[in-house]
């Protein structure tokens, strides 16, 4: 069945580096691909989304590429923020709009 | 524009009780999805609602069972509970159920301890 792996955290990183979460996935059709994020406390929040190969999907300095060779759809973001501390959820939607999310990568972002 | 809201925040049930937890879509949607998100884990797929009917389900026993009504609001009922059960529980709101790639919205959640 589908499924998707991300790494596991927690990741802690000082104020102004660089942020790789590394996302794979298995699927049988043509997924859908997003990153969510979840603040303490809150719910999901969509923060970026790729609905084809190929396609990078890209919001508040973040991206993240839909590589279907490598099965992969890893997020990236230049400089990190200490308002950036979440915990991020990659996560596939199947034909049907059924979503299968990965186990969350906590980010801490230290001043 | 209201968002995905739902109802109760919290809930503390005791073993072999029921509950019912609700949910209202964001505004223009017309398809519902909850999903059970443990302690430090994902969100899991209980099942999805579109025209009232449930359309996909995820691997949950009968004990969850689930309602939409023709305001597009949903229900989702746990019978039996069990210590496993307590988690956050999330809905999720999108447009046109059966096409693939639109983003769901979700709700706060509302919390579930079992005791």
């Amino acid at each position: 069945g589908d499924s998707v792996t991300q790494m596991e955290g927690p990741v802690t990183l000082s104020e102004e580096a660089f942020l790789t979460i590394n996302c794979t996935y298995t699927a049988t059709g043509y997924p859908s691909l997003f990153w969510y994020v979840q603040y303490p406390g809150e719910g999901l929040q969509l923060l970026l989304k790729a609905t084809k190969a190929d396609d990078k999907g890209s919001n508040k300095g973040f991206e993240a590429t839909y590589r279907k060779e490598t099965t992969s759809f890893h997020l990236e973001k230049g400089s990190v923020q200490v308002s950036d501390s979440a915990v991020y959820f990659c996560a596939l939607s199947d034909n049907f709009n059924k979503f299968y999310f990965g186990s969350g990568t906590k980010l801490n972002v230290k001043p | 524009d209201a968002g995905v809201t739902q109802s109760p925040t919290h809930l503390i049930k005791t073993r072999g009780q029921q509950v019912t937890l609700r949910c209202s879509p964001k505004s223009g949607h017309d398809t519902v999805s909850w999903y059970q998100q443990a302690l430090g884990q994902g969100p899991q797929f209980i099942f999805q609602y579109y025209e009232e009917e449930e359309r996909q389900r995820g691997n949950f026993p009968d004990r969850f069972s689930g309602h939409q009504f023709p305001n597009y609001s949903s229900e989702l009922n746990v019978n039996a509970l069990l210590l496993g059960d307590s988690a956050l529980y999330l809905c999720a709101s999108s447009l046109v159920g059966w096409q693939g790639g639109h983003e769901q919205f979700f709700g706060p959640g509302t919390r579930l301890t079992v005791l």
